[in-house]
């Protein structure tokens, strides 16, 4: 199993659309979690950290799910602008991140 | 936010030659400093961590004597590939973190062509 497993999509959603990811990791011993965004040719972005009791930014939610191993992130209200990448990561024992390949999301007018 | 600058974004070489790339944290001592590799459509893949003052930590596969990794400051590492080949055409990028903040800030990343 990898260590952080994503759908790669790419998920097409029209604007105005909720849209959920899902990351699966395989390090059960894992502290910190964290979503990114990634545009084209572009260094990734930190989107929001993910905390045990969830969290919330906007039209953005993360959750962690412990028992079941996987991070979830929900985009409310879809916009263009939210067409990109998101990569989930864990922190690994060194201070680096340990990314999945990333779910691919295409938000149509 | 802290700032990181990597340059250049974008370099094309010839096969055989040695490429530098250079990450600098531009408002913070970076005690920890990472590079990455991406390939098209696959995850950041952790090449190395190097800390201030030491040498760097290769992760498994990583040649170190092909990525020459150097951390002579709390502000500047820099990652040479040497005698790059065709398949070391990837995206690299690096990520700087200060002991006292958890999060690693990310270079704008390098686009390497070897022709």
């Amino acid at each position: 199993r990898k260590e952080v497993e994503q759908d790669p999509g790419p998920f097409n959603v029209p604007e105005g659309a909720t849209v959920a990811f899902n990351c699966t990791y395989s390090n059960s011993a894992s502290q910190s979690f964290f979503w990114y965004r990634q545009d084209c040719r572009k260094e990734p972005k930190l989107l929001m950290s993910v905390y045990s009791s969830g969290n919330e930014d906007g039209r953005f939610t993360a959750q962690l799910n412990r028992a079941s191993q996987y991070i979830s992130l929900l985009i409310r209200d879809s916009k263009l602008s939210d067409s990109a990448t998101y990569l989930c990561a864990r922190g690994g024992s060194q201070g680096n991140l340990i990314f999945g390949k990333g779910t691919k999301l295409s938000v149509k007018p | 936010g802290a700032v990181v600058s990597q340059h250049p974004s974008r370099v094309i070489c010839k096969s055989g030659t040695s490429v530098k790339i250079e990450c600098r944290s531009l408002d913070f001592q970076a005690t920890t400093m990472f590079w990455y590799r991406q390939f098209p459509k696959q995850s950041l893949m952790l090449m190395a961590t190097s800390n201030e003052g030491s040498k760097a930590t290769y992760e498994q596969g990583v040649e170190k004597d092909k990525f020459l990794i150097n951390h002579a400051s709390l502000t500047l590492s820099t990652l040479t590939v040497t005698s790059a080949h065709p398949e070391d055409s990837s995206f690299y990028i690096c990520s700087a973190r200060t002991g006292y903040v958890t999060e690693a800030f990310f270079g704008q990343g390098t686009r390497l062509t070897v022709v």
